[in-house]
């Protein structure tokens, strides 16, 4: 079967680092996306990675090994704004996404 | 650009009757839209695939003839709850993606409250 796991809910402090984890299993690989969602809201776009290796983009990172079926989030600086749940999705074989049910960041003042 | 909005934002309906979501890409063609549930502190737990001109491709347990699926056009998908129970409350959102681009861009969602 297919299965993606990431943690459940995550604490930081404002201004800290944090790192999300996300392992899967899948059937056939086509790329990892990281999404965005604040409660109540829609999911909004992070990052993707096909390639091994480590994407940055400001204050945010995503990093990608295909041989582990592993990657991560990294939100460094953090801020008030970024507590919401962060969802890691696989493209499998078929190009459909396969989704993690979501990690819950809570970041303390 | 990418733009995908929903109309409702929100509802409110009683049970038994029949509400209609539609979802429309703004400034791209969406030869392929997806609807997705989601309930309180879940994840998004795709219904349906819609290739415009085709019928959808449902998710098992999800019951086609009660969600009805239409993608008519390469800009709009409507998603029909059909005698509506108060089990059908949830955050409907729809995704949008164009051929040969794999990543899907989100409607603002729907809020869905059956009475």
């Amino acid at each position: 079967g297919q299965n993606i796991d990431q943690p459940t809910e995550m604490t930081a402090t404002e201004g800290a680092i944090v790192q999300i984890n996300c392992t899967y299993q899948t059937s056939g690989f086509n790329g990892l996306f990281w999404y965005q969602q604040h409660a109540g809201e829609a999911p909004t776009f992070l990052s993707y990675n096909v390639l091994d290796g480590l994407e940055e983009k400001g204050r945010f990172s995503s990093f990608l090994s295909r041989s582990k079926g592993y990657s991560y989030l990294l939100l460094k600086e953090l801020q008030m704004k970024d507590s919401a749940s962060y969802l890691c999705a696989v493209l499998d074989s078929n190009y459909q996404l396969i989704w993690g049910a979501g990690t819950k960041l809570i970041i303390k003042p | 650009g990418a733009v995908v909005s929903q109309h409702p934002s929100w509802v409110i309906c009683k049970s038994g009757t029949s509400v209609k979501i539609e979802c429309r890409s703004l400034d791209f063609q969406a030869t392929t839209m997806f609807w997705y549930r989601q309930f309180p502190k879940q994840s998004l737990m795709l219904m349906a695939t819609s290739n415009e001109g085709s019928k959808a491709t449902y998710e098992q347990g999800v019951e086609k003839d009660k969600f009805l699926i239409n993608h008519a056009s390469l800009t709009l998908s409507t998603l029909t709850v059909t005698s509506a129970h108060p089990e059908d409350s949830s955050f409907y959102i729809c995704s949008a993606r164009w051929t040969g681009d794999y990543e899907q861009y989100f409607g603002p969602g729907t809020r869905l409250t059956v009475t």
